[in-house]
């Protein structure tokens, strides 16, 4: 079945980096973009960009341009996200999602199950 | 940017009554632009509707959507016990992709 499977939990300190994965199975991985989503404790869903696998494009959300970097390796069906300069409000669980497009309509489906970031000192 | 205002922010009903969840966009969007997600505690978000009103794969009938223009509406015809969790809407009209602060249905 179409699955994203995501790397486990992560505990960083203000001002590092992490980079979370996401594996792709069930499908044809440079189909479909990836998209980013992140979900803060308690809070709701925040958009934070998308990586073409096929061609490597990515287009981010403003609030994350400088601070994320999203990129994939093709031999192994995974895409990635980076982000860096780690502060306490990146405190969060951090999601993938494949895009599906059947004209004229749009979704995200399947989701990977999460990775929560925590951040602290 | 596109901004989804989803009311109300939490329904308090019991299993078997209807649930009438609204997401009103800030602008015009296709409705082929709009979906629904539901999402659990401790469980990513799962797709329930797409296009506005066509229900995703395993999705039962009892869930529905409607609307156009800036004014969407997800029902829930009788509520089962699975049912009770957080309902977010999304837009895919345009960039930045926005979703709505959610609402949280409950059991009264």
């Amino acid at each position: 079945q179409v699955q994203l499977v995501q790397s486990g939990a992560e505990v960083k300190k203000p001002g590092a980096s992490v980079k979370v994965s996401c594996k792709a199975s069930g499908y044809a991985f440079t189909a479909y973009f990836v998209h980013w989503v992140r979900q803060a404790p308690g809070q709701g869903l925040e958009w934070m960009g998308w990586i073409n696998p096929n061609s490597g494009g990515t287009n981010y959300a403003q609030k994350f341009q400088g601070r994320v970097t999203m990129t994939s390796d093709t031999s192994i069906s995974t895409a990635y996200m980076e982000l860096s300069r780690l502060t306490s409000d990146d405190t969060a669980v951090y999601y993938c999602a494949r895009i599906v497009l059947f004209s004229p309509a749009v979704w995200f489906d399947p989701w990977g199950q999460g990775t929560l970031v925590t951040v602290s000192s | 940017e596109i901004v989804l205002t989803q009311s109300p922010g939490t329904l308090s009903l019991s299993p078997g009554e209807r649930a009438t969840l609204s997401c009103r966009a800030s602008q015009s969007i296709s409705s082929s632009h709009l979906a629904w997600y539901q999402q659990k505690p401790g469980q990513a978000p799962r797709l329930l509707i797409y296009g506005a009103s066509s229900r995703a794969t395993g999705i039962p009938d009892r869930f529905s959507g409607s609307g156009s223009g800036t004014d969407f509406t997800l029902t829930i015809s009788r509520l089962e016990p699975e049912d009770f969790a957080v309902y977010y809407c999304q837009q895919f009209g345009s960039s930045p992709l926005t979703f709505g602060g959610g609402t949280k249905v409950e059991i009264k």
